[in-house]
Formats: structure tokens, sequence, C-alpha cells
């Protein structure tokens, strides 16, 4: 079955400053890839998805991800964070058939 | 398009009680997949219906259980409550291998 780890529990940022999450997954073949966002309370928001071809993707509110075969990655980027940008990410892989498996998550904090 | 909604928002319900939590997925969607999200185990996969059939089940004790309707609307209900059901549950509507997510219902069990 498919695996994700999110190596970093908590990450603290300077507004302005660029942001790089990371995601590592465990899967035999090529999986389908996401992040979603979650501020407190609320529901999850779908950043971005990768499913094939160009393994550098865009996404909303500015965050872009690169997929990276060899090393079995899937970071989340964004070259200057936002105040708003303050909330849990989450990065996931798909087996396909709606069988997804989501990582612990990132907490990120953004200081002025 | 609206999105995926949850009902009721928040719950509060004593042990050994039961409750029925309920999803509309967006227009279209036909698969609906439950998750119960806490702050120690975080999000974890309860199940998934597509066109009135359960295809994916997590590992959850019998005590939580779904359904879908032939409008693709989902229920999913936990009986006799324990304090460790308190969670958020959410729920996330699909449509190509991408799952949508409803703002949740907080239950909280005292």
């Amino acid at each position: 079955a498919q695996s994700v780890t999110q190596p970093d529990i908590h990450i603290t940022v300077s507004e302005g400053a660029s942001l790089e999450l990371r995601c590592n997954y465990s899967y035999g073949a090529t999986p389908y890839l996401f992040w979603y966002v979650q501020s407190p309370g609320q529901g999850l928001q779908l950043l971005l998805k990768y499913f094939s071809g160009d393994t550098l993707v865009q996404g909303i509110k500015g965050f872009e991800a690169e997929f990276k075969r060899s090393q079995s990655s899937f970071n989340l980027r964004k070259p200057s964070v936002h105040w708003s940008d303050a909330a849990e990410y989450f990065c996931a892989v798909g087996a396909g058939n709606n069988d997804m498996r989501f990582g612990a998550g990132t907490r990120l904090t953004v200081k002025p | 398009k609206a999105g995926v909604t949850q009902t009721p928002r928040y719950l509060i319900k004593t042990r050994g009680q039961q409750v029925t939590l309920s999803c509309s997925p967006i227009s279209g969607h036909r698969s609906v997949s439950w998750y119960q999200q806490t702050p120690g185990q975080g999000l974890q996969f309860l199940f998934e219906y597509f066109s009135e059939t359960q295809r994916n089940k997590g590992n959850f004790p019998g005590r939580f259980s779904g359904r879908q309707f032939s409008n693709s609307r989902s229920e999913m209900n936990v009986s006799t409550l324990e304090l460790g059901d308190s969670a958020l549950y959410l729920c996330a509507s699909s449509i190509s291998e991408t799952q949508y997510f409803g703002p949740g219902t907080r239950l909280l069990v005292l």
C-alpha cells in the first residue's frame, strides 16, 4: 500500500521569505499526488495535484510543487510567504479508486 | 458549483449514544469518502462509497457505518459513542481521482 511521510511537523518562516515543505511517498507505480491546506477548524482545500506530465505543477495561492521520481518526493514551494498562509499542510498519495493516504501534516507559522 | 456540505457542523453527545452525520457532495460527484481527524492520529480513512456501494473501508470498528443514497448524498453513523470518538469528521466527494472536502462536523463526546 502507498504511504506518505512529511518529515517536518512544524515550520516557522518570516513573512516574505521562501517556503519549502517536504513530502516523500512510497508507492510501486506512478502515484497521484496532492497537496491540501487546512485552516483551524476547517476542511481541507486542494492546492494542487500531479497525475502525469510536466513534473512542476502550479497551484492556487502562488504555490507550486515538483515531482521527483528518483527521490520519491513531491515538495511544495512558495517564493514569498504571506501571513495568511499560516495553516496546516497535508501531502497525499493516491493509488486509484480514491484510495488515498495522507501524511501527518506540517504546521506552518508565519512570523511578521 | 456549490461545494461539499456537511451537517451538522457541531455536535455534542454523551457516551453510549449514537450519532448520524450527513454529507452532500458536489453535483455530479458519485464518490464520497469519510475521514476522522484527531490531533493524535491525524487523518484516518473511514470508508468510501461509490454509486451506493461501499468500495473501500478503513480500519475502524463496526460501530462506524455509512451509506450512500441514489442522489449521492451520504450519511455516516457511529453507534455506542466512546470518548475517543471525539474528532472532526470530514467528508470528501471526488471525481477523476481528486477529492474535495467539506468543512467537517466537529463531534464532542462527553
